[in-house]
């Protein structure tokens, strides 16, 4: 069975562009999660969809934002990026609260 | 304010030996634990998890105990394998409608023959 699959797997932005990331579930998986993950840190909630809707949402900037489309799969946008935004983002899809994560989109800000 | 305590932040333990990675919470309203393995350049795979109602929780070498009264739960990995070098989070969630997971700091297991 395929993982959650997170494209691009590396990306090289400059400081005020804007991002998106995109993640497909695992099938059958309603439930996608983003994470941020800060090197040497644990993974940090962005925000969760279920269903399309979002049904939470992390401490995260308004530069942050994420949707859901009918097949479940999601992208997660960020705006005006930062140098601080550097990191892994991972995304997640959950059946029953267990989440199962892909390898995640290693974003750069330069 | 971290809600998920996780220690120690590295661990080095001898091939076979007994590797223990504990955590604490604050928040009562969590009501799932898991444990992830990271591996370099790689995501968060879900080891083992557990709800609050068992004590403990047995799979092949991973083990979760978990003690409510105390707010902590600990992994432990018998027979430590140079395999399982990778770095370990614990989490918890609370099922209020969405599952967002609080992860600890994580540990850097590493095995040593």
């Amino acid at each position: 069975d395929a993982g959650v699959t997170q494209s691009p797997t590396h990306l090289i932005k400059t400081r005020g562009q804007h991002v998106t990331l995109r993640c497909s579930p695992i099938s059958g998986h309603k439930s996608v999660s983003w994470y941020q993950q800060v090197l040497g840190q644990g993974p940090q909630f962005i925000f969760q969809y279920y269903e399309k809707e979002e049904r939470g949402r992390g401490n995260f900037p308004d530069r942050f934002s994420a949707r859901q489309f009918p097949n479940y799969s999601s992208e997660l946008n960020v705006n005006a990026l930062l140098l601080g935004d550097s990191a892994l983002y991972l995304c997640a899809s959950s059946l029953e609260q267990s989440l199962h994560f892909g390898n995640g989109t290693r974003l750069t800000v330069t | 304010q971290q809600q998920v305590k996780q220690s120690p932040q590295s661990l080095i333990v001898q091939k076979g030996g007994i590797s223990i990675i504990n955590c604490a919470y604050e928040n009562t309203a969590f009501d799932y634990f898991p444990w992830y393995q990271q591996f370099p350049g790689k995501g968060p795979a879900l080891l083992i998890a557990i709800r609050p109602d068992v004590s403990e929780k047995k799979e092949g070498r991973f083990t979760i105990s978990f003690n409510k009264s105390a707010k902590q739960f600990s992994l432990h990995i018998m027979d430590s394998q140079p395999g399982d070098s990778a770095t370990y989070f614990c989490a918890a969630s609370s099922n209020f409608g969405n599952e967002k997971l609080t992860f600890g700091t994580g540990t850097r297991l590493t095995i040593i023959p």
